[in-house]
C-alpha cells in the first residue's frame, strides 16, 4: 500500500517562515507535488520535485529527499493570505499507469 | 476564461435520486480526473480518462459512472445517491497521462445528500 503523512495543523506568525513536512511510503515513486487550497476553493498547484534538492518559486520552496522518502514545503515572509490547507501529492506508477495520490493536508493558520 | 469549469457548484438532493456533474477544460489537455474530497478534506482519486479512454477506476461503487464524450469533457453520473456520497467533487486535468506533476482543478461541486 501507500501512505503520506503530514501534520494536521500548523500555526505561524505573519512575516515568519514555516516548514510543512511530508513523509511518504510508496512504490513506483516518481515525484512529489504541493498544492494550496483555501477554504471553499479548489486545490492549486504550487511546486513539484522529481529529483533530490530544493526548488524555489518566489516565497515558496519545496524540497525532496528520495532516499529518506521525505519532502517539505517552505513558506517565507508569511502573509495572512497564506492561511490555507497545503497538500503534498505523490506521483507514482502502478500497474502501467500514472496515479496522483494526495496526503491528508496541513491546515496553516497565519496569525498577526 | 476558466481553465477547468464544472457545474453545478452546489447540488442538494434526496437519497435515492440520480444526479450528474459536468466538467469541461479548455486547456487542450489529454487527461482528466474526478477526485472526491470528504469532510476531513481527504482528496481521493476516483477516475481518470486519457483522450476519452478510462485508465483509472479506483474501486468506486458502480453507482458512479463517468463519461467522456471528447477529451475536453468528463461528466460524472451518480445513481441511487446515498448519504455517504455527500462530499465535494473536483474535476481536474493534466497535459497527458504521464504529466500528473501538475493538475489543474475545477472549482468543485458540493454535493449534499439529505
Amino acid at each position: 500500500g501507500q501512505s503520506l503523512e503530514q501534520p494536521s495543523e500548523v500555526t505561524a506568525v505573519e512575516g515568519a517562515i514555516v516548514q510543512i513536512n511530508c513523509t511518504y511510503q510508496t512504490s513506483g515513486f516518481y515525484g512529489l507535488s504541493w498544492y494550496q487550497q483555501h477554504d471553499g476553493g479548489a486545490p492549486t498547484f504550487l511546486s513539484y520535485n522529481a529529483l533530490d534538492g530544493l526548488e524555489e518559486t518566489g516565497r515558496f520552496s519545496s524540497f525532496l529527499s528520495r532516499s529518506d522518502s521525505y519532502g517539505y514545503l517552505l513558506l517565507q515572509e508569511l502573509q495572512m493570505k497564506d492561511s490555507a490547507s497545503y497538500f503534498c501529492a505523490v506521483r507514482i506508477y502502478s500497474g502501467g499507469y500514472q496515479k496522483v495520490t494526495f496526503g491528508t493536508g496541513t491546515k496553516l493558520q497565519v496569525i498577526p | 476564461d476558466t481553465a477547468v469549469s464544472q457545474t453545478p457548484k452546489y447540488l442538494v438532493t434526496q437519497m435515492g435520486n440520480d444526479k450528474s456533474i459536468k466538467c469541461e477544460q479548455n486547456l487542450g489537455h489529454d487527461t482528466m480526473y474526478w477526485y472526491k474530497q470528504d469532510s476531513k478534506k481527504f482528496l481521493k482519486i476516483m477516475f481518470s480518462y486519457n483522450n476519452k479512454e478510462l485508465i483509472i477506476n479506483e474501486t468506486v461503487p458502480n453507482r458512479f459512472s463517468p463519461k467522456s464524450p471528447d477529451k475536453a469533457h468528463l461528466n460524472l453520473h451518480i445513481n441511487s445517491l446515498e448519504l455517504g456520497d455527500s462530499a465535494v467533487y473536483f474535476c481536474a486535468s493534466s497535459q497527458g497521462r504521464d504529466r500528473g506533476e501538475k493538475l489543474f482543478f475545477g472549482s468543485g461541486t458540493q454535493l449534499s445528500v439529505l
